[in-house]
């Protein structure tokens, strides 16, 4: 079982509409945890990290922790086609390294 | 503007060559970590340094790979010898850690092709 595991999709929605990201996670000792996005052909860049129970709004973009659960999810609010991506979910481990996700593909269709 | 720096950008090499590729961590980053992304495995940690000290290399192919932090503005991944099933992109990433979020940045990426 990998330690952190997501849907690889694609998950399509239409533009407007909330993308919801799912990811769970094996390690009980993992503190906090992390939202990248992959656009194809470039690294990938942080939208926003969360170590509370909660949840947690920055702008468009509302990541959700549930650790009873061992549950993260990110939801994209009013979803562009500019959105359309790979969003890779990350936890820190006990040993503060950071294990990812194979990542969820994103398809926002105009 | 800080940025992770990597070099190269782009290598393609033969089986067997010996493969080196470079970063320079953001300025003032403790944590230096390296990450293998294919199609099928997603990002692997390869290993990761702490103020240059290694932490943890078990991602890493001991046979073959080596990675060092000579010092604070230098971290090398070396694949010796080469073999094609290493064709992969290669990041490398920094942060301050422990620090806000944790949070680490990562380079362009090395896109290795060994044929």
């Amino acid at each position: 079982q990998k330690e952190v595991e997501q849907n690889s999709g694609p998950l399509s929605v239409p533009e407007g509409a909330i993308a919801s990201l799912n990811c769970t996670y094996s390690d009980r000792g993992s503190q906090s945890f992390f939202w990248y996005r992959q656009y194809s052909g470039k690294s990938p860049e942080l939208i926003m990290f969360i170590y509370s129970n909660g949840d947690k709004e920055d702008g468009r973009f509302t990541a959700q922790l549930n650790k009873a659960s061992q549950y993260v999810s990110l939801l994209i609010r009013d979803s562009q086609p500019s959105d359309s991506a790979t969003y890779l979910c990350a936890g820190n481990t006990g040993f503060q390294k950071l294990v990812f996700g194979t990542g969820t593909r994103l398809l926002v269709s105009p | 503007d800080a940025r992770v720096t990597q070099t190269p950008r782009d290598k393609v090499t033969e089986m067997g060559q010996e493969v080196t590729m470079r970063c320079q961590p953001i300025l003032g980053h403790n944590t230096v970590f390296w990450y293998r992304q294919t199609m099928m495995q997603g990002l692997e940690l390869l290993a990761y340094f702490r103020n240059r000290a290694p932490l943890d290399d078990s991602g890493m192919p001991k046979d073959r790979f080596s990675a060092e932090m000579p010092d604070a503005t230098l971290a090398t991944l070396k694949i010796q010898p080469s073999e094609p099933r290493d064709s992969a992109v290669y990041f490398c990433a920094s942060g301050l850690i422990p620090g806000p979020g944790n949070t680490i940045y990562f380079g362009e990426g090395s896109w290795l092709t060994v044929v």
